[in-house]
Formats: structure tokens, C-alpha cells, sequence
């Protein structure tokens, strides 16, 4: 089993839809976690942390399941401008290793 | 002010020849990161810094990669005998603290085509 896992898509989904993505981990000592976007052949960046209280920035809601060992992201009203790569992130310290993992990320392409 | 840059952005090497990958992180930033990246894939950890400690390269695929931060600030990621599998794009990050709860920001990278 992958550290990290993703479903890749890609999720083409219409304008103003509600999209939910999930990401599994299988280190249950993980800490910290976090949801990047990337832009194709650009760099990631953050898009939020995911707290165990779960958090919400505006359309963006993230939240965290450790008895499942999952985080979700859901979008809500999609916009074209969120047509992008979105990288889940797992920290396992303090496992003793400073290694981010990330997913192989997950394709969203909303469409006009 | 000025976010982490990378140079070259791109590199074309034959196979056999060594190269050399800059990464200038944010000023201040204690710790840096090098992740490989393949195309199709999520970045994948190479090494940490914690500002000239090396403190982990467990993600180093072989001997002959070789990264270092001599002063804390500038690091280089140096790839000896280049290969065809280590065609990438090479990712550099900085955080402002140290250890895994910070936010990570990333340059560029250099995307390095290995013939």
C-alpha cells in the first residue's frame, strides 16, 4: 500500500458543482497535513493545513478523519480558475524523518 | 519580497555528465527541501536542511546524488553520471521554521532532460 494515495481523475466537472476529493495514508502516527494546487508545469502551493478540527476558507472545506486515516478536500460552486492538480501532503513526524509525502494528486478540470 | 528561485530552469545533459542544481531559498528560511518530481506524479522527497545540518536524506535514490547547504542559504543539488531515469523536474522548498508543520514554499524548478 502507497503512504499516500490519491485518486488521480481527472474529475471534469461543470461550473458552480460541488467536487469532493478524498486522500488516504496509511502512517497513523502522521501529524500534519496539508492540500497544495499545481498548475500544470508550474510549482505546487499551499492551498490549506487540515486541522483535526477540520477548517474552511471560503469555497474550500478540508477536513481530517484519523480513525479512517483520511483527508478530504470538497470545492464548492467550482470556478474555471480551479482547474488544477491538487496534492494531498502527509508529514509522519515524528516518525524521526522530516520527509513530506505527497500523493500523485488528483486532476480537477471544471468546464464552461 | 522575493519568493525561492532555481537555476538553470532548464537543463539538457548527456548521459555521463554530472550536473549542478541551485536553489536560492526565501531569506531566512531554516529549512530547505529537494523533491524529484517525474512527470505525471506528486514530488517525491529527496533531502532536508535545517540550515546547514543535512538532517535527512533518506529520499536520495542512489550515491550519485548529492545535495549541500554550506551556509545555510544557498544549496545545491549536484547529480553525478547522469542517468535517462533521473530525467525530472527537481523542486526546491523553504519554510521559515523547523520540522513538519509549516507551510512550504516552492520555486520553480529546474527540469532536467537526461539523453
Amino acid at each position: 500500500r502507497k503512504e499516500v494515495e490519491q485518486d488521480p481523475g481527472p474529475f471534469n466537472v461543470p461550473e458552480g458543482a460541488t467536487v469532493a476529493f478524498n486522500c488516504t495514508y496509511s502512517n497513523s502516527a502522521s501529524q500534519s497535513f496539508f492540500w497544495y494546487r499545481q498548475d500544470c508545469r508550474k510549482e505546487p502551493k499551499l492551498l490549506m493545513s487540515v486541522y483535526s478540527s477540520g477548517n474552511e476558507d471560503g469555497r474550500f472545506t478540508a477536513q481530517l478523519n484519523r480513525a479512517s486515516q483520511y483527508i478530504s478536500l470538497l470545492i464548492r460552486d467550482s470556478k474555471l480558475s480551479d482547474s488544477a492538480t491538487y496534492l494531498c501532503v502527509v508529514n509522519p513526524f515524528p516518525s524521526g524523518t522530516y520527509k513530506y509525502i505527497f500523493g500523485t494528486g488528483t486532476r480537477l478540470k471544471v468546464l464552461a | 519580497g522575493a519568493g525561492v528561485s532555481q537555476s538553470p530552469r532548464y537543463k539538457v545533459a548527456k548521459r555521463g555528465q554530472d550536473v549542478a542544481l541551485r536553489c536560492d531559498p526565501i531569506s531566512g528560511h531554516v529549512s530547505l527541501f529537494w523533491y524529484q518530481q517525474a512527470l505525471g506524479q506528486g514530488p517525491e522527497f529527496l533531502t532536508y536542511f535545517q540550515n546547514e545540518a543535512q538532517l535527512d536524506k533518506s529520499g536520495l535514490p542512489s550515491d550519485r546524488f548529492f545535495a549541500e547547504r554550506p551556509e545555510g542559504s544557498v544549496s545545491t543539488l549536484k547529480i553525478q553520471r547522469t542517468q535517462q531515469e533521473d530525467s525530472a523536474v527537481y523542486l526546491c522548498a523553504s519554510s521559515p521554521g523547523a520540522g513538519g508543520y509549516n507551510e512550504q514554499f516552492f520555486g520553480p524548478g529546474t527540469r532536467l532532460t537526461v539523453l
